[in-house]
């Protein structure tokens, strides 16, 4: 099946140094979809990112992320971190040969942003 | 932000008691997932419907657990008779074909 690695379960960054968070995957199908997720202390999880497209970066809210299917990564990175960026992110893949199929979530890594 | 509504957002049952909670997906979003969010923060995949039709769902959610989602009311999951082992947040999603899934605020069951 789908597997989707996040290898660091806690990062610790203080403000307005870069970081990034990692995530590779494995998976057998061509269709695939890959996404960050952010969830925030007792909320729902929020799409932080989205991409099928090889060796595109996509950018959001100061995140960026570029998946590289030669390395099978889709890593998070922000050149400045935020106080408010301090959360739970996963990594995800959706991969499916109907293209509606079930997101395949990381471990999750909870970033934390000091002062 | 996403506008799929679950409900109710806490949920307290005996071991051995049924546990229903409802969600209403995102208006005109087809596709709807149920996840369940232990409290590892892991998430794993239940169930998930193409309008009224289910397309995937896991084995345990074939023994204890059932989902509906019927025409002009709120898709709903139900566990028949809770275990301790139950107890997690369960999160409803909704997308359009193929897309980004958007999620609820969840339902937090907790089984005494």
């Amino acid at each position: 099946g789908d597997s989707v690695t996040q290898t660091e379960g806690l990062v610790t960054v203080t403000e307005g140094l870069p970081v990034k968070l990692n995530c590779t995957y494995q998976t057998t199908y061509l269709t695939i979809a890959f996404f960050w997720y952010v969830q925030y202390l007792n909320e729902a999880p929020q799409v932080l990112l989205r991409s099928s497209t090889d060796n595109k970066r996509t950018e959001h809210q100061g995140f960026h992320a570029t998946l590289h299917k030669s390395s099978s990564s889709f890593h998070l990175q922000k050149s400045s971190a935020q106080l408010s960026d301090s959360a739970l992110y996963y990594c995800a893949l959706s991969a499916s040969n109907t293209n509606t199929g079930k997101l395949t979530f990381g471990d999750g890594t909870v970033l934390t942003v000091k002062p | 932000n996403s506008k799929v509504i679950q409900t109710p957002r806490y949920l307290v049952k005996g071991q051995g008691q049924k546990a229903k909670m409802r969600c209403i997906p995102e208006k005109g979003h087809p596709v709807v997932f149920w996840y369940q969010q232990n409290k590892n923060n892991e998430f794993k995949f239940l169930i998930n419907f193409q309008n009224q039709e289910v397309l995937q769902q896991i084995d345990m959610t074939e023994k204890r657990f059932s989902a509906e989602c019927p025409s002009n009311s709120p898709c709903s999951l139900e566990i028949q008779s809770s275990e301790a082992g139950d107890s997690a947040l369960y999160l409803c999603a909704s997308s359009l074909w193929g897309d980004t899934q958007y999620f609820g605020p969840g339902t937090r069951l907790l089984v005494l």
